[in-house]
């Protein structure tokens, strides 16, 4: 079975863009959710969607949105950037039936912001 | 709401030593456990969890993690360490949502 794929896998952008970074789960998985790394803050959670609904939200600005599509592949999009927005934005897919369920994660995409 | 403290950020330790990586959690409600690992630029791999029963968990790669509920511990072992378990590693607590902590770098010198 194929694991999680995000794309791209690197990414530079300028203060002011907007960016959407694609992540397609493990086949059968309709659960994605999101996460940013950074040296500073960490791995901090994003949201969760679940067949193609939002079940869960982190604390984050409302600049950073998602969606997913009925075949479970997800998007985020972050508006209008900062430079604090440079980081890692990891995925992780699962089955999403429970909580204990483990969570797939995929290679991540590199953004940074100049 | 829940948190995770991993509570060293740094652990050199010498090819063949034991280790141990800690991990506090604390939640008002049960949770699940989990450590994960991650190589440079790459994204996380699962390590062992623990959902309910023994306390003692085993996962891959020799290592094994023992839930305390009484000390709200999760502590990750492995008896024997190789050059290739230099990482990072990340001790997590799912309830609604997966709580990571801060993350320890392992690093296995010869």
């Amino acid at each position: 079975k194929a694991g999680v794929t995000q794309t791209p896998r690197y990414l530079i952008k300028t203060r002011g863009q907007q960016v959407t970074l694609s992540c397609s789960p493990i086949s059968g998985h309709r659960s994605v959710s999101w996460y940013q790394q950074t040296p500073g803050q960490g791995l901090q959670f994003l949201f969760e969607y679940f067949s193609e609904t939002q079940r869960n939200k982190g604390n984050f600005p409302g600049r950073f949105s998602g969606r997913q599509f009925s075949n479970s592949r997800s998007e985020m999009n972050v508006s209008t950037l900062e430079l604090g927005d440079s980081a890692l934005y990891l995925c992780a897919s699962s089955l999403g039936r429970e909580r204990r369920e483990t969570q797939y994660f995929g290679p991540g995409t590199r953004l940074l912001v100049l | 709401a829940q948190s995770v403290t991993q509570l060293d950020s740094q652990v050199p330790v010498f090819e063949e030593a034991p280790v141990e990586l800690r991990c506090n959690y604390s939640s008002s409600v049960s949770v699940y456990l989990f450590w994960y690992v991650q190589y440079p630029n790459q994204g996380l791999q699962l390590l062992l969890k623990y959902l309910s029963g023994s306390t003692l968990v085993k996962g891959i790669n020799g290592f094994e993690a023992e839930f305390n509920k009484s000390q709200t511990s999760f502590h990750l072992r492995k008896p024997s360490v190789h050059i290739s378990d230099t990482a990072e590693y990340f001790c997590a607590v799912r309830n609604n949502d997966m709580r990571f902590g801060a993350g320890t770098r392992l690093t296995v010198k010869p």
